[in-house]
C-alpha cells in the first residue's frame, strides 16, 4: 500500500514566522493533494499537484511537488492563528485508492 | 447547493452494540467514501461505493460494512463495537470515482465504552 510520511509530526511557531512541511511518499506519486482540518472537523482541499516540478500558491500557502524525490512541501509565509490546524497530504494509487499521509499539527501561537 | 452532511455528529456506544452512521454526497457527486480517523492520526480509507456498490476497501474487518442508495446517499455499519472503533468517521463525495478532490462532511464523533 502507499505510504504517506509527513515531517514535522507537529509544529509550534509565533504569528509571522514561516513554515514547510513535508510530505514524503514509498512509492510514485500519481497526485498529491493537500488538505487542512480544523482539529476535530471535515478535511478542506488546499491544493492538488500533479507534475514533477509544479508548484502552487494560496494567499500565503505554497505547495511544492518534487516528483523526482516522491517529495511534496506545504509552504507558509508570516503564519496567522488562522493557519493553526492539521495538515494532510494525501495521494491516489493505482488501485484507485485515495491514502492520506500521517498529519502535521500546526500551532500558531499570537 | 448543500455540501456533503453526516449524521449523527457524535455518538456513544457500548462494545458489542452495532451502529449505523449516514451520508448525503454533496450535489451532483455519485460517488461516496469512507474513512476512519483515530485521535492524532490521519484518516484511514474504509471503502468506496459507487452505483451502489463496494468498489474499494481498505484494510477494514468485515464488521464494517456499507451501502449506497439509489440517491447516492450512503450508510456505514459497524457491528459488534470494540473500544478501538472510536474514533471520527468521515464521509467524503467526489464524481464518479474519480480520486483527489474529495468533499468532506464534518465527521460523526463515535465514543465506544
Amino acid at each position: 500500500s502507499q505510504e504517506l510520511e509527513q515531517s514535522p509530526q507537529s509544529l509550534i511557531v509565533q504569528e509571522g514566522k514561516n513554515l514547510t512541511i513535508n510530505c514524503t511518499s514509498s512509492k510514485t506519486l500519481y497526485g498529491l493533494y493537500w488538505y487542512k482540518q480544523k482539529y476535530g472537523e471535515g478535511l478542506i482541499f488546499l491544493m492538488m499537484l500533479q507534475k514533477g516540478g509544479e508548484e502552487k500558491s494560496h494567499e500565503k500557502i505554497t505547495a511544492k511537488l518534487d516528483e523526482k524525490k516522491q517529495q511534496s512541501s506545504l509552504h507558509i509565509t508570516a503564519s496567522q492563528p488562522s493557519h493553526a490546524g492539521i495538515y494532510l497530504c494525501g495521494a491516489d494509487s493505482p488501485g484507485n485508492q485515495f491514502y492520506f499521509g500521517t498529519g502535521t499539527s500546526l500551532t500558531v501561537i499570537p | 447547493d448543500a455540501g456533503v452532511t453526516q449524521s449523527p455528529t457524535h455518538l456513544i456506544k457500548t462494545r458489542g452494540q452495532q451502529v449505523t452512521l449516514r451520508c448525503s454526497p454533496k450535489s451532483g457527486h455519485d460517488t461516496v467514501s469512507w474513512y476512519q480517523q483515530a485521535l492524532g492520526q490521519g484518516p484511514q480509507f474504509i471503502f468506496q461505493y459507487y452505483e451502489e456498490e463496494e468498489r474499494q476497501r481498505g484494510n477494514f474487518p468485515d464488521r464494517f460494512s456499507g451501502h449506497q442508495f439509489p440517491n447516492y446517499s450512503s450508510e456505514l455499519n459497524v457491528n459488534a463495537l470494540l473500544l478501538g472503533d472510536s474514533a471520527l468517521y468521515l464521509c467524503a463525495s467526489s464524481f464518479r470515482d474519480a480520486t483527489g478532490e474529495l468533499f468532506f462532511g464534518e465527521g460523526s464523533r463515535l465514543t465506544v465504552l
